[in-house]
């Protein structure tokens, strides 16, 4: 159970073009959706936290004009990346948490985006 | 704000060896969560072992055992037996303890854990 996919798994966008990645929760329903971002060989970093039918709320530092956050279902969370340029290109994780268990978050995947 | 630090950028073992892979973190909060997660080359984020922060008895998951400290903030993770399989990067985690439960991961740089056969 607890399972958390990500789509698309690798995607590749020309400069000043949008992209959205999808996080669904298949199993549960996710109370909450997290964020994070991760440059090559180094750590996850929390972008945003975003609750069903809240706006998200963003870690400072992270500009959430161009991370459009969406989390319209219990099951669906979206990142859209707006008007992206190379320095966006990264691996995205998503991870969700439900209210059975909210200190355990199960994670997706992950998306590596290229922004050419 | 909550700081995580692994001062261990890469480690080494021999299979079957035990390893132990070091993290201290910094918080003003009583209540909390503390993680070990594994990424191996899929990237996929999996669970090793988590320890709350009240529990005084340290946290045990097969071969995986963790030192928790929680006066010095010390949470270090050690692997018995060493397996090929155990070779991936190792992040610290942690997690404040609040009652709606939404609140995000703080993670360490991470170790690379390298096996020896």
């Amino acid at each position: 159970g607890a399972v958390v996919s990500q789509h698309p798994s690798r995607v590749i966008c020309k400069s000043g073009t949008s992209v959205k990645i999808e996080c669904r929760s298949l199993d549960f329903q996710a109370t909450t959706m997290f964020w994070y971002r991760q440059f090559p060989k180094q750590s996850l970093m929390l972008m945003a936290t975003s609750n069903e039918g809240s706006k998200a709320t963003y870690e400072q530092g992270v500009e959430k004009d161009k991370f459009l956050i969406n989390h319209a279902s219990l099951t669906l969370s979206t990142l859209t990346v707006t008007s992206a340029h190379p320095e966006d290109s990264s691996f995205y994780i998503c991870s969700a948490s439900w209210f059975a268990n909210p200190y355990e978050q199960y994670f997706g995947p992950g998306t590596r985006l290229t922004v050419t | 704000a909550q700081t995580v630090t692994q001062s261990q950028p890469e480690m080494s073992v021999q299979e079957a060896e035990t390893v132990t892979l070091s993290c201290t973190y910094d918080t003003s909060e009583s209540d909390y969560y503390l993680f070990w997660y594994k990424q191996p080359p899929s990237r996929q984020m999996i669970l090793v072992i988590r320890q709350e922060a009240y529990k005084q008895q340290n946290a045990t998951e097969n071969r995986f055992s963790v030192n928790f400290q929680k006066a010095a903030k010390s949470f270090s993770l050690k692997i018995s037996d060493s397996q090929l399989g155990d070779a991936a990067m190792y992040f610290c985690a942690y997690r404040i303890l609040t009652g709606g439960g939404a609140d995000g991961l703080t993670f360490g740089k991470g170790t690379h854990l390298i096996i020896q056969p």
